[in-house]
């Protein structure tokens, strides 16, 4: 999954709690990415990030912050987590003027 | 507005057959044409992917087919074997590092 981990592989939360998913790499990449995957709807862009602090918003951004303090590290935090967010999340990184994304293995989310 | 489209959502192929899984899209303003392919658990794996500069490109058993005009590209696995069985996902992009929209993916089931 080069170079890149998520944590934790897998949650259950109860609706209203608040939620933070973490992605690490190792590669060094400027660009970071979390998306969804839900059936019928494919991988959906959450936020992405283009540099330590420097952050943007996807097409599916309500309910979800993120934030990078080191190259490394990219964190999204459900504020108030919702049944409508049980989810697959993933995380995928880029390299400058890159092409390819590269995913990390995923988080499965369970809202109760 | 769905900006790309995969199509058949199913597909079901014998061993050593053809599968054949086609992508549409509207922006012509898109430069990047990956595949991924994603099997049960796991995250997305870039498979193949085209520049609209040139018309087809291989890999192994794996061909990408671009028709600029038709504004479509196609995935060819040429003796499609069980080890195939995923889901294939066609994205687009516009521009280095910016963000990839995907299609809803598609099953392909290859029989032994």
């Amino acid at each position: 999954d080069a170079g890149i981990t998520q944590s934790p592989r897998h949650k259950v939360t109860e609706t209203g709690t608040p939620v933070t998913l973490r992605c690490h790499q190792t590669e060094n990449h400027r660009y970071m990415y979390w998306y969804r995957q839900d059936p019928g709807h494919g991988l959906r862009l959450i936020h992405y990030s283009y540099g330590v602090k420097d952050t943007d918003k996807g097409e599916v951004s309500d309910g979800y912050s993120v934030s990078r303090s080191k190259t490394e590290d990219f964190l999204l935090t459900l504020e108030s987590a919702t049944s409508s967010q049980t989810s697959v999340y993933f995380c995928a990184i880029s390299g400058q003027g890159s092409d390819e994304q590269y995913f990390g293995p995923g988080t499965r989310l369970t809202v109760t | 507005q769905q900006q790309v489209k995969q199509s058949p959502q199913s597909l079901i192929v014998q061993k050593g057959g053809i599968s054949i899984i086609n992508c549409a899209y509207e922006n012509t303003a898109f430069d990047y044409f990956p595949w991924y392919q994603q099997f049960p658990g796991k995250g997305p794996a870039l498979l193949i992917a085209i520049r609209p500069d040139v018309s087809e490109k291989k890999e192994g058993r794996f061909t990408i087919s671009f028709n600029k005009s038709a504004k479509q590209f196609s995935l060819h696995i040429m003796d499609s074997q069980p080890g195939d069985s995923a889901t294939y996902f066609c994205a687009v992009r516009a521009g280095a590092n910016s963000k990839l929209t995907f299609g809803k993916g598609i099953t392909l089931s290859v029989r032994p």
